[in-house]
C-alpha cells in the first residue's frame, strides 16, 4: 500500500483539463518537495515536474504542478492523445529511517 | 546525452541472489553532483524505490529492503550494481537504474530521478 494516494484512473476528451491528486502526510508532502513522473506504455518513467511546480526542459507548459498542505496535484490542460499514460507522484518520506516514496499511480485515458 | 542500461539475468531462483549492473555512458559517474539509484516495478504495479549509491560508495536504502540489499559502484567501469539476497516471487519486477539529481550537500527531499534506463525484467521462479 502506497504512502501517497492517487486516484487509480481518470479520463478526459481532447482539449479538456484533467487534475490528478496526490494525498500524503506531514512526513512527506507536508514538509518536502513533490515530484511527478509520466510513464508511457512500455517505457521507463520520465520526470515531468520537480520541486512541486518546476518543469524540466522540454515538458510542455500544458503540465502544471501545485502543492497545498499535505496534498499535491498535477494538472494537464488541453489534453492530447499522447498524454495517455500512467502518472506517479513522489516525495521524500521522513518517517522510519527516511525513504523516497511513490504514489500508487493514476492511469489517464484520453477518450 | 546521458544513457543508462541495465543488465543481468532475467530469471533467478527463489532464495538466491539477484544481481544487476547499470552501465552509464555519456558522462562520468565519478562526480560529486549526483547519486545513482535503483527503482523497481512489479508487473502491472507501481514504482518502488530500492536505494541510492554515491560515487564514494556511500549508500542508503529503503528501510524494509535494507537487510537484503547491497549497492556498489565501480567508477573505473562507469557502472553501479544492485544485489538483492534471498529473493522470492515478490521480487519479480522490472528493475530500473536512474540518476538522482541530488548532490551530496543537498537535503534528502531533493531526491529526483531525471535519467532512467529502459529497465530489465527479473522473474523469480524455480
Amino acid at each position: 500500500q502506497s504512502v501517497l494516494t492517487q486516484p487509480p484512473s481518470m479520463s478526459g476528451t481532447p482539449g479538456q483539463r484533467v487534475t490528478i491528486s496526490c494525498s500524503g502526510s506531514s512526513f512527506n508532502i507536508g514538509n518536502n518537495y513533490v515530484y511527478w513522473y509520466q510513464q508511457l506504455p512500455g517505457t521507463a518513467p520520465k520526470l515531468l515536474m520537480y520541486r512541486n511546480n518546476q518543469r524540466p526542459s522540454g515538458v510542455p507548459d500544458r503540465f502544471s504542478g501545485s502543492k497545498s498542505g499535505t496534498s499535491a496535484s498535477l494538472a494537464i490542460s488541453g489534453l492530447r492523445s499522447e498524454d495517455e499514460a500512467d502518472y506517479f507522484c513522489a516525495a521524500w518520506d521522513d518517517s522510519v529511517s527516511g525513504q523516497y516514496v511513490f504514489g500508487s499511480g493514476t492511469k489517464v485515458t484520453v477518450l | 546525452q546521458l544513457q543508462l542500461e541495465e543488465s543481468g539475468p532475467g530469471l533467478v531462483k527463489p532464495s538466491e541472489t539477484l544481481s544487476l549492473t547499470c552501465s552509464v555512458s555519456g558522462d562520468s559517474i565519478n562526480t560529486k553532483n549526483y547519486y545513482w539509484g535503483w527503482i523497481r516495478q512489479p508487473p502491472g504495479g507501481g514504482l518502488e524505490w530500492i536505494g541510492n549509491v554515491y560515487y564514494s560508495g556511500s549508500t542508503y536504502y529503503k528501510p524494509s529492503l535494507k537487510s537484503r540489499v547491497t549497492m556498489s559502484i565501480d567508477t573505473s567501469k562507469n557502472q553501479f550494481s544492485l544485489k538483492v539476497r534471498s529473493v522470492t516471487a515478490a521480487d519479480t519486477a522490472v528493475y530500473f537504474c536512474a540518476r538522482d539529481q541530488r548532490g551530496y550537500s543537498d537535503s534528502a527531499d531533493a531526491t529526483v530521478f531525471d535519467y532512467w534506463g529502459r529497465g530489465t525484467l527479473v522473474t523469480v521462479a524455480s
